[in-house]
């Protein structure tokens, strides 16, 4: 069965320094996988995605994600966390094999980001 | 061009009326997904459309819930004879096309609550 996981609720970072936001996944295929991010009362915002190629994902705000298949893992970083990347932080897979087109979503992740 | 649009933002419904949500796709995009959001809970897929028919609605509930894409006209997520359970932020999210590597964009949500 598809699924995403995304370990932790919270991670708490302190301002400039580094930051990791967790993701693992299960699919049958070949997966794509995406990250998005939530402010508080907003909807979701597209970050990056993977779909094939090179492993490390560079996307936007200065965030990259790098895929690991053999850790069935799509973590998402960030060399040096900013106050305003405070946020909830989503990852999906989809699964590239057979016609199901559905996202599988994690529960999420709230990134806390101390001045 | 503009960018998926909900609307209301926030609606407020007592228990036993109806609400309607509204979604409108960015401009050429012909795919809609409803997730409804809980507070403090991940994302929940209820709905995969594509214009005049329904794709995946395996998220739905079975009852009073329903969802249409016209051929003209916004996408609507219809919730007959609300409770207080149904208190939740609704997203609709669009995509071009139906390729499993395509990012989705979502809209800013409508806040249902029921009182």
């Amino acid at each position: 069965a598809q699924s995403v996981a995304q370990p932790e609720d919270q991670v708490n970072v302190a301002e400039g320094n580094p930051l990791t936001v967790k993701c693992t996944y299960s699919v049958s295929g070949n997966p794509y996988l995406f990250w998005y991010v939530q402010y508080p009362n907003r909807g979701l915002q597209f970050l990056l995605k993977y779909i094939t190629g090179d492993n490390l994902v560079k996307g936007s705000y200065g965030f990259e994600a790098e895929f690991n298949k053999s850790q069935t893992s799509f973590h998402l970083k960030k060399p040096s966390a900013l106050v305003s990347d405070s946020a909830l932080y989503f990852c999906a897979v989809r699964d590239g094999a057979g016609n199901n087109r559905k996202l599988i979503w994690g529960l999420g992740t709230s990134l806390a980001v101390n001045p | 061009n503009a960018g998926v649009m909900q609307n209301p933002r926030h609606l407020v419904r007592r228990r036993g009326q109806e609400a309607r949500l509204r979604c409108s796709p960015m401009k050429g995009h012909s795919h809609v997904y409803w997730y409804r959001q809980l507070p403090e809970e991940g994302l929940k897929f209820m709905v995969y459309l594509q214009k005049e028919n329904i794709i995946d609605e395996s998220g739905m509930p079975k009852e009073r819930f329903s969802a249409e894409f016209p051929k003209e006209g916004p996408s609507i997520l219809r919730i007959q004879q609300v409770v207080r359970g149904d208190s939740a932020a609704y997203f609709c999210a669009s995509s071009p096309f139906q390729g499993a590597n395509t990012e989705a964009f979502f809209g800013q949500g409508t806040r249902l609550t029921v009182v």
